[in-house]
């Protein structure tokens, strides 16, 4: 997972609370995603960032936010408005080359109850 | 849209057999293929990827990958199988180029078990 931090590892929240997942990068890598992974889907994009102030929604945008005001530092806001928001999610990184090989970090499971 | 199916939910081989997880692949203009790994718990590791040149490409802990343009097909190989590689493996593409998307999709995943 070398590079990428993700906190905390296990997160849990009631329902109708906002919550933000931090992921860290020293790594130097200019592009961002957050992806979100269910049993049984693969992984979904989320958003993504190739450069700082700049984001993009992926497939699933709804009910989330973020923000790039750094190169290493991408957080992921849970909203209230996010209807399943229990899950395992995962940031990753990528130096932004076209070959876009991208390297991940430990992910957190969040729980909405 | 690109796309990546990956046909087994999961692979079941004996310790010390070759291993094969089948991944498929839909993209326009030359295909950019990954392979990850992912244990319990845990974030995707990078195995492989071809991008041009050799058909096979060699990657981490023995692991290697045949890439087929005619059957559009990048199948993950091991000529001899460990417990230790018990895990869920993704196959990913990069988008396509003309989308203006800069990211991967990938497949849902197979579990491969090998057993002691």
């Amino acid at each position: 997972d070398g590079g990428i931090t993700q906190s905390p590892k296990y997160l849990f929240r009631k329902e109708g609370q906002n919550v933000t997942l931090s992921c860290e990068q020293n790594l130097n890598h200019d592009a961002m995603y957050w992806y979100r992974q269910d049993p049984g889907q693969g992984l979904r994009l989320i958003y993504y960032s190739q450069i700082v102030n700049d984001f993009q929604k992926g497939d699933i945008a709804e009910g989330y936010s973020v923000s790039r005001e750094k190169k290493e530092s991408f957080p992921l806001t849970v909203t209230s408005a996010q209807k399943n928001p229990t899950a395992f999610y995962l940031c990753a990184s990528s130096p932004g080359t076209r070959n876009y090989e991208q390297y991940f970090g430990p992910g957190t499971r969040l729980t909405v109850t | 849209a690109q796309s990546v199916a990956q046909p087994e939910d999961q692979v079941n081989v004996a310790e010390g057999n070759p291993l094969t997880v089948k991944c498929t692949y839909s993209v326009s203009g030359n295909p950019y293929l990954f392979w990850y790994v992912q244990y319990p718990n845990r974030g995707l590791q990078f195995l492989l990827k071809y991008i041009t040149g050799d058909n096979l490409v060699k990657g981490s802990y023995g692991f290697e990958a045949e890439f087929n343009k005619s059957q559009t097909s990048f199948h993950l190989k091991k000529p001899s199988a460990l417990v230790s590689d018990s895990a869920l493996y993704f196959c990913a593409v990069r988008d396509n180029w003309d989308t203006g998307r800069r990211a991967l999709t990938f497949g849902s995943g197979t579990r491969l078990q090998v057993q002691p």
